[in-house]
């Protein structure tokens, strides 16, 4: 599981509220992804981080936005969630520090549900 | 644009039979691609990688094959086995920050 742990693993939210979701890493990597995984869809890349408080946006931003203040954890916050991101929520580390050998390891998601 | 595709949804196999999944990509950039297989209520799981520099790849029970002249991408599992029963995911990237674009995912069904 390359030591990514992510919470809250379940959530039921309503529409308007804002929801924050943790991804923890235990090996020190600097690059951190949070994607979100529909039906009929593979996985998408919200927001990605590469180092302390140095994030970017993937390809569905809107609606969403991180922080990475310390190595470890990187927070995806909806500021005031819809049902259209109810999804499922997947943090993934990349195994290096920038070099060309690199991979990607995913944590095991968060179902979160917006009614 | 980037797209990931694959050409089948569902493929069902006899348990001790090869499975191969296919996977297209369009952009002539990517460099590199994994294979990605998901149970269910489960995060994906890394199953194999390839760069663009090879065109085989082989690793336990599992081969990806890459042809850069079509953009295509395989993966090969021998002897398949109720536990290879999943989504698969390829994944492809072309830049270094490690933005992956992801096909949609074909179902394989093992049956006994």
């Amino acid at each position: 599981d390359a030591g990514i742990t992510q919470s809250p693993r379940h959530k039921v939210t309503e529409t308007g509220t804002p929801v924050t979701l943790r991804c923890h890493q235990t090996e020190n990597h600097r690059y951190m992804y949070w994607y979100r995984q529909d039906p009929g869809h593979g996985l998408r890349l919200i927001h990605y981080s590469y180092g302390v408080k140095d994030t970017d946006k993937g390809e569905v931003s809107d609606g969403y936005s991180v922080s990475r203040s310390k190595t470890e954890d990187f927070l995806l916050t909806l500021e005031s969630a819809t049902s259209s991101q109810t999804s499922v929520y997947f943090c993934a580390i990349r195994t290096d520090s920038g070099g060309a050998q690199w991979t990607q390891y995913f944590g095991p998601g968060t179902r979160l549900l917006v009614l | 644009g980037e797209s990931v595709g694959l050409h089948l949804p569902t493929l069902s196999v006899q348990e001790g039979d090869n499975s191969i999944i296919n996977c297209a990509y369009s952009n002539s950039a990517s460099d590199y691609f994994i294979w990605y297989k998901q149970e269910s209520g489960k995060g994906p799981q890394f199953i194999i990688d390839i760069r663009s520099n090879m065109d085989k790849r082989q690793g336990q029970r599992v081969t990806v094959l890459l042809n850069k002249t079509v953009k295509h991408l395989s993966l090969q599992i021998a002897a398949t086995q109720p536990g290879d029963s999943a989504v698969y995911f390829c994944a492809e990237n072309a830049s270094n920050t490690g933005k992956l674009i992801f096909g949609q995912g074909t179902t394989l069904q093992v049956k006994p």
